[in-house]
């Protein structure tokens, strides 16, 4: 069954290093989604991502945060200096026809 | 804005019981999910569902649109079934979801 991956399952990072997030959504699907999870918090939208572009994007997703679809199936998170605040977990997610989302198993990114 | 809410945000029960989760939202909304999310962080999609009532095995989730409320059922619970449940509406007019804080369940043998 086809599902959604990402790459790195962990990462640490020290606070101003910029880190990649990496995502492979499912081949035929054409929505992007990522959405974090700060422990003990609910999950939160960060921004969603169709024909090449932004569609929507929270108050979360600052100038710091930038998304990307470099190649035909690698659809990335840049947070481009990190702070104490992003360490969070990280969901990429991916639809066909912008309903139901399946997700990934998720990356838990910590900033020390 | 749309503001979820799931009750109980605890739920103990003993193996082989009914189970009820409750999840009700502010604004209209086009399909709602629930998920399931367990120890390790990943989370599975369950249902979702716009109208009525959807069966998967031992998971039933109905959904009442004009009150706002969606439910989630799991008959003859196992300790398997342990896991954090989460009710995301999916909003007219956007792709995002809105997450509920999530009902902790614990399904003791």
């Amino acid at each position: 069954e086809p599902e959604v991956t990402q790459t790195p399952s962990h990462q640490v990072t020290q606070m101003g290093q910029e880190v990649i997030l990496r995502c492979v959504p499912i081949s035929n699907h054409l929505y992007f989604y990522w959405y974090r999870q700060i422990l003990g918090q609910k999950v939160e939208f960060l921004v969603s991502f169709y024909n090449n572009e932004i569609s929507e994007k929270s108050e979360i997703f600052d100038d710091q945060f930038s998304v990307e679809r470099p190649d035909g199936s690698n659809f990335t998170l840049k947070i481009r200096s990190t702070k104490l605040e992003d360490s969070a977990m990280y969901f990429c997610a991916s639809s066909d026809l912008a309903v139901e989302q399946f997700f990934g198993p998720g990356t838990r990114l910590t900033v020390l | 804005k749309n503001e979820v809410e799931q009750s109980p945000q605890n739920l103990t029960a003993q193996e082989g019981e009914f189970i009820t989760i409750n999840c009700s939202y502010s604004v209209g909304i086009s399909a709602l999910h629930w998920l399931q999310q367990h120890p390790g962080g990943g989370i599975v999609s369950l249902f979702m569902l716009s109208s009525g009532k959807k069966k998967h095995g031992r998971l039933i989730a109905t959904i009442n649109i004009q009150e706002k409320h969606s439910s989630l059922h799991i008959t003859a619970s196992h300790p398997r079934d342990s896991a954090v449940y989460i009710c995301a509406p999916h909003n007219f007019g956007n792709e995002k979801l809105t997450f509920g804080t999530g009902t902790r369940l614990t399904i003791i043998p």
